[in-house]
């Protein structure tokens, strides 16, 4: 079956530092790939999302490209903020976008000033 | 921009109680999808419906029924609670069908978090 596969975290990085959140995923077919996050105590907010090879997706400053031939979809952004410290959940979708999502067990980001 | 709402936020019951949540999907929203999350875990897709009916399921228990009305809120029926259904449960909804290219997103919910004691 589908799954996602991601780094463990706690991910704990300075302020201003680079990020890279792993994801590898297994799936049958073309799924749609996204990024959430979850801030303390709240629900979870689609960050960016890529429904296609070589797609990338963007917001606030993080990124991730769909990458077929690695079967990856990592997430990255240049320079975090204490703001960014959460749960990243990567997570796939079925090729015909009404399935269900299919969630890596997320990692933890601590950014410090 | 609407969201989707859940009630209650928090839930406390004992073992062998029953409990009910509810969802309220963004307007014109068509599909409701519930999912679990255990504490440290990630979310787990419980049910879902398209259009009132049930149109996927997963790990959901026997105990646990859920259904969709024609308001298109839906609400989920848990009875002869365990210790292990404390969890946050999540509700999402998405676009409809029609709406090329978004209907894949899904929009969560805060979350009502159950306790079982």
């Amino acid at each position: 079956g589908d799954s996602v596969t991601q780094m463990e975290g706690p991910v704990t990085l300075s302020e201003e530092a680079f990020l890279t959140i792993n994801c590898t995923y297994t799936a049958t077919g073309y799924p749609s790939l996204f990024w959430y996050v979850q801030y303390p105590g709240e629900g979870l907010q689609l960050l960016l999302k890529a429904t296609k090879a070589d797609d990338k997706g963007s917001n606030k400053g993080f990124e991730a490209t769909y990458r077929k031939e690695t079967t990856s979809f990592h997430l990255e952004k240049g320079s975090v903020q204490v703001s960014d410290s959460a749960v990243y959940f990567c997570a796939l979708g079925g090729h015909s976008g009404y399935s269900t999502l299919t969630f890596g067990k997320g990692t933890m980001l601590l950014v410090s000033p | 921009a609407a969201g989707v709402i859940q009630s209650p936020r928090h839930l406390i019951k004992e073992k062998r109680e029953t409990a009910t949540l509810k969802c309220y999907p963004i307007p014109r929203h068509d599909t409701v999808y519930w999912y679990q999350q255990g504490p440290g875990q990630d979310p787990q897709f419980l049910i879902s419906f398209y259009e009132k009916m049930q149109s996927d399921k997963g790990s959901i228990p026997d105990r646990f029924s859920a259904q969709q009305f024609s308001d298109y809120h839906s609400e989920l029926n848990m009875s002869s609670l365990e210790l292990g259904d404390s969890a946050l449960y999540f509700c999402a909804s998405s676009y409809p069908r029609i709406t090329s290219g978004r209907a894949h997103e899904q929009f969560f919910g805060p979350g009502t978090r159950l306790t079982v004691l």
